[in-house]
């Protein structure tokens, strides 16, 4: 069974910060996926990725096979990304994610 | 629909009976999941559809636990006899295919009294 580990498990940061979360896994997967879940509210799925490096506006992703490791980075953050953010992989013997714990995020404004 | 639907969007039960949790996934993905987020536990995975089939159930919890899938689309997940650990957001997911994004419903959030 995979096991997810991300840190740090919360993060308050002043608003325009750089912010940079991390997970690591213990079992190679065929896919890694950030999440983002707002209070109260559903789960959006920010990346999937398997190599290399992601950007999707002032977010990036990166993941590291090798050193079976993934950052989400955020740049110029702003209160609007307050939220949950949550590492899943896929694979290592299940069908189906398997979740770290998530990275609680706060931007002051 | 537009996006994964899940119904009802609460449901508050008395211990000892049975619930279902419906999911209609985006028209034309092939792989349903279904995942379970609990204070305790946060995120589980509980069971994968592949067209109508199962063929990962590794997550049940118990034999309480059951769900189905006909005609590759919507999905049911019932609980028999529920007990108060079972409390939880239940939620639904959809691919194109296994392996591919996954797009999440908001949830049943069940509350067994």
């Amino acid at each position: 069974k995979n096991e997810v580990e991300q840190s740090p498990q919360n993060l308050t940061a002043q608003e325009g910060e750089f912010i940079t979360i991390n997970c690591s896994y213990s079992v190679g997967i065929s896919a890694l996926h950030w999440l983002q879940q707002h209070p109260g509210g559903g789960i959006v799925s920010l990346f999937m990725l398997s190599s290399g490096k992601k950007k999707h506006g002032r977010l990036i992703a990166t993941i590291n096979i090798q050193e079976k490791h993934s950052s989400l980075h955020i740049t110029a953050s702003h209160p609007r990304d307050s939220a949950v953010y949550i590492c899943a992989v896929l694979g290592g013997g299940a069908d189906g994610l398997t979740f770290g714990k998530g990275t609680h995020l706060i931007i002051q404004p | 629909g537009a996006g994964v639907s899940q119904s009802p969007s609460n449901k508050v039960t008395e211990k000892g009976k049975d619930v279902e949790l419906r999911c209609d996934p985006i028209s034309g993905h092939t792989a349903l999941y279904w995942y379970r987020q609990s204070l305790g536990q946060g995120l589980e995975f509980l069971i994968y559809f592949q067209g109508n089939s199962a063929p990962d159930k590794s997550g049940l919890p118990s034999d309480r636990f059951s769900a189905e899938r006909t005609g590759g689309s919507v999905s049911t997940l019932t609980i028999q006899r529920t007990q108060q650990e079972d409390s939880a957001v239940y939620l639904c997911a959809s691919s194109y295919r296994g392996g591919q994004p996954q797009h999440f419903g908001d949830g049943t959030r069940l509350s067994i009294l």
